[in-house]
């Protein structure tokens, strides 16, 4: 079966870290471009941030409000996908989705989502 | 970076009403937009990409239009399951960004 399974999410403090995984199945992880999206309780979706395939080097792309401090990285040996939080703050409270990018249209559209794992920042 | 915007925020309709949302963005995308369903409770769903082109698996009451800077995606027919919350994402430059979204609950 396709799928994304992510795990991971858990309370932490403010300042502290945490790695969320994102389980692959049922596809080549090596030819997907993958991206974290997130969504804080009750609001939109903001996309936190890509790395491309193994043909595009696995280079990353962030935005922003995490550059510096979340890390993107993978393990396509273990079909596995990773975002590394560190420096968490409380607007970094959400649940996080890892999603797949499609092979067709030349952008790497999101054509598959795991489920989420949450995310929450409390002291 | 491009900013979206999309109109209404929220929306009020019958099953069977013919509905439209529109996404806007700050500059020109050409084409790079794809629409997002997202049920309550559950993971986002890619309905249409590049601006017009029907997900696999995505009925055909679902349709998509638009280039540059305003875009728009058309229930034909709405149907009890559709009723859920659907972003726009531009994946013209990084950093994507979604829409704020727009709701569309039971009349």
């Amino acid at each position: 079966e396709v799928q994304l399974v992510e795990s991971g999410g858990d309370l932490v403090q403010p300042g502290g870290s945490l790695r969320l995984s994102c389980a692959v199945s049922g596809f080549t992880l090596s030819d997907h471009y993958m991206d974290w999206v997130r969504q804080a309780p009750g609001k939109g979706l903001e996309w936190v941030g890509r790395t491309r395939n193994k043909a595009q080097s696995y280079t990353t792309e962030y935005a922003a409000s995490v550059k510096g401090r979340f890390t993107i990285s993978r393990d396509d040996s273990k079909n596995s996908l990773y975002l590394q939080m560190s420096g968490l703050q409380t607007e970094d409270t959400a649940v996080y989705y890892c999603a797949r990018g499609g092979t067709v249209a030349g952008r790497h559209y999101l054509d598959l989502w795991g489920r989420g794992t949450l995310v929450t920042v409390s002291s | 970076d491009i900013q979206l915007t999309q109109s209404p925020s929220f929306l009020s309709a019958s099953v069977g009403d013919r509905v439209t949302v529109t996404c806007r963005a700050s500059q020109g995308i050409s084409r790079f937009l794809a629409w997002y369903q997202q049920r309550p409770g559950k993971a986002p769903k890619l309905l249409i990409y590049a601006a017009s082109t029907l997900q696999s698996g995505v009925p055909s009451r679902f349709s998509g239009s638009g280039s540059g800077t305003e875009f728009t995606l058309t229930i034909s027919s709405l149907q009890p399951e559709d009723f859920a919350t659907y972003y726009c994402q531009h994946l013209n430059s990084y950093p994507f960004t979604f829409g704020p979204g727009t709701k569309v609950d039971i009349k």
